[in-house]
């Protein structure tokens, strides 16, 4: 069966520090991997996402950049954190193909102060 | 833009009631639709998905029905139980590799 995992779960960082989240699936091959960050009481929203390795979408223009090195690696970076990156990151997988169900990691939740 | 919206923003049900919850999406182009429940401090999970080539979905529990005509969609939970009390969340695709998702329902269950 396939598992996704995060982490950390949870990182408090100072304003201007750099950030490397990371999220890998097992199980399953040329997933299609996703970021959303989820303020609190709020919806998801989509940061980026991969259809492969090397290839990234990015939906926002924001401080945050992101990279799949490999088939089932995906990881949300930052040079320098801002206030207003904290939040609730989530990754999220699909099996490679258009309309599928996506299927989310537990989740970090990030705290930048 | 498009958008996927939800009616009531907080649901309050006594338990082993039924609860609807609503959302209405304006996308033309959606065709796949998921609900998905979020527990405070998880992940989405997802509940159950219906294409719309289809007008009622049922599961264990839960049904979802697909009314294209007036694009809305909702997700029946039969005898709720304390343990659905949880942020639902809606979402559509068309084609393409994305997700939209609405803003979310809580559903609140009173013991």
């Amino acid at each position: 069966s396939q598992t996704i995992h995060q982490w950390p779960a949870t990182l408090v960082q100072p304003v201007g520090s750099p950030l490397s989240l990371e999220c890998t699936v097992e199980g399953t091959s040329n997933p299609n991997l996703y970021w959303y960050r989820q303020a609190a009481g709020r919806g998801l929203q989509l940061l980026f996402y991969s259809v492969g390795i090397g290839q990234i979408s990015s939906e926002v223009p924001q401080n945050l950049s992101a990279s799949r090195p490999q088939d089932r690696q995906f990881i949300l970076s930052s040079k320098k954190l801002l206030l207003s990156d904290s939040g609730f990151y989530l990754c999220a997988w699909n099996p490679g193909t258009a309309q599928e169900t996506q299927y989310f990691g537990p989740g970090t939740r990030l705290l930048v102060l | 833009g498009e958008s996927v919206g939800l009616h009531l923003p907080t649901l309050s049900v006594q338990e082993g009631d039924n609860s609807i919850i609503n959302c209405a999406y304006s996308n033309s182009a959606s065709d796949y639709f998921i609900w998905y429940k979020q527990e405070s401090g998880k992940g989405p999970q997802f509940i159950i998905d219906i294409r719309s080539n289809m007008d009622k979905r049922q599961g264990q529990r839960v049904t979802v029905l697909l009314n294209k005509t007036v694009k809305h969609l909702s997700l029946q939970i039969a005898a709720t139980q304390p343990g659905d009390s949880a942020v639902y969340f809606c979402s559509e695709a068309d084609s393409s590799y994305k997700l939209i998702f609405g803003s979310g329902t809580r559903l609140l269950v009173r013991p």
